[in-house]
């Protein structure tokens, strides 16, 4: 399978602990990105590298949250002192850089963090 | 601030029965319209990019219009394994390379 892969699938957490999600973009995309889900909304939009350069972050993503791409390969997401109002499904994207704007995003299944 | 509003929020439809979806936008400069396909428990799945007013695109049974303020995905004879969550989302001149997502259409089809 060569698509999007996160990991892991599921997480469970007790409030205050820290969590790390990893995601492996397409082999070929140099573009990534994160989104978080909520049930009965549409994937928000958190940040976004080109290789290995982080060059946008949204407002949603607190001090408490930190992504990384070394290398411009796979990429992490970590959220320290996790809160209830963290969980969410947490998405990855990932795209070429072409002409066009690159909406043509492919999504990894996402992780799944449940906040106790 | 932009806007991307998908109506209806749910619809259910007989094996056969056609119908559209509709994504409203109001956008600062849209550089393109996005449609994705949503099963539950699972990542999006890009479908359709529109990029200008009188753009159509098809596959199997969709086809997706646009026009200057809003989308439509149409879906011709749908069938069971049709039953998804539709989401709109657009990029506009400011957002960079952020997809604003709408909350999306639930569609099930029954047999």
């Amino acid at each position: 399978d060569t698509g999007v892969s996160q990991d892991p699938r599921h997480k469970i957490t007790k409030r205050g602990q820290n969590v790390t999600f990893r995601c492996d973009p397409i082999s070929e995309h140099n573009r990534l990105y994160w989104y978080r889900q909520t049930l009965g909304q549409g994937p928000e939009f958190l940040t976004y590298f080109q290789n290995e350069a982080q060059l946008e972050k949204s407002r949603l993503l607190s001090d408490r949250f930190s992504a990384e791409r070394p290398k411009g390969s796979f990429s992490t997401l970590e959220i320290q002192r996790t809160e209830q109002g963290d969980s969410a499904m947490y998405l990855c994207a990932s795209s070429l850089a072409a002409g066009r704007p690159s909406g043509e995003q492919f999504f990894g299944p996402g992780t799944r963090l449940t906040v106790l | 601030e932009d806007q991307v509003t998908q109506s209806p929020e749910a619809l259910r439809l007989q094996e056969g029965e056609s119908s559209s979806l509709n994504c409203s936008y109001t956008v600062s400069g849209l550089r393109g319209l996005f449609w994705y396909r949503q099963d539950p428990g699972k990542g999006p799945e890009f479908l359709f990019t529109l990029y200008s007013a009188g753009e159509e695109k098809e596959k199997e049974r969709l086809k997706a219009t646009l026009t200057k303020k809003e989308s439509f995905l149409h879906i011709t004879a749908p069938k069971p394994e049709d039953s998804a969550t539709y989401l709109c989302a657009v990029l506009n001149s400011n957002s960079g390379y952020a997809l604003n997502f709408g909350k999306g259409t639930s569609l099930l089809v029954t047999p």
